[in-house]
């Protein structure tokens, strides 16, 4: 089977850094992406990466460990627009469909002034 | 561009009833998943369509269904709706298949009383 665990909650204050981390157990690897969504809001994507290393994007970066199953995602320079529930995803098997994603409980990152 | 689209956006249905959630994909996507989300959880793959074809579907019964038109828009079906159903009925759409990155709509909520 395919699991993916995560923090439930990370709080933090503006403009500091945050990690949120993700473990993964899956048979067969397509890649780890990361979504954010807001209170009453739908998913939205942040980043993905298929190979071990960090991807970066603005304030936010993406790091993976395959030979580890884990994968982190930076917030750098906090806003408190970044207070959402952040979600870890990997790409189910084949024979589930190609574009099913399996997702993780959610982190919920509160940012405080 | 538009982005995905779902109506209704919200809905209350009684245990039994059958309901019906469409989704319109962003112009160009060809593939459309259907997820469920029950408040503080990630979302549950339902269904991946692609090309009208049912390329997966997640651990669902048979109350559930859909299909895709030649427009590349969907429609989830659920039957005999069961007080668990309640929950964020997410669509999902992507330029083709195999993609970790996913555009998501913002949802129908349903509530079964």
């Amino acid at each position: 089977g395919q699991s993916l665990e995560q923090p439930s909650e990370v709080t933090a204050v503006e403009g500091a850094i945050v990690q949120i981390n993700c473990t993964y157990q899956t048979s067969g690897f397509y890649g780890l992406s990361w979504y954010q969504q807001h209170d009453g809001g739908a998913p939205t994507f942040l980043s993905y990466n298929a190979l071990d290393g960090l991807e970066e994007t603005g304030r936010f970066s993406s790091f993976l460990s395959r030979s580890d199953s884990y994968g982190y995602l930076l917030l750098q320079e906090l806003q408190m627009k970044d207070s959402a529930s952040y979600f870890c995803a990997v790409r189910g098997s084949v024979s589930g469909g190609y574009n099913k994603l399996i997702f993780g409980a959610g982190t919920r990152l509160a940012v405080h002034p | 561009d538009a982005g995905v689209t779902q109506s209704p956006t919200h809905l209350i249905k009684t245990r039994g009833q059958q309901v019906t959630l469409r989704c319109s994909p962003i112009s160009g996507h060809k593939s459309v998943s259907w997820y469920q989300q029950v408040l503080g959880q990630g979302p549950q793959f339902i269904f991946q369509y692609y090309e009208k074809e049912e390329r997966g579907r997640g651990n669902f019964p048979d109350r559930f269904s859909a299909r895709q038109f030649p427009n590349y828009s969907s429609e989830l079906n659920v039957n005999a709706l069961l007080l668990g159903d309640s929950a964020l009925y997410l669509c999902a759409s992507s330029l083709l298949e195999g993609r970790n990155e996913q555009y998501f709509g913002p949802g129908t909520r349903l509530t079964v009383t």
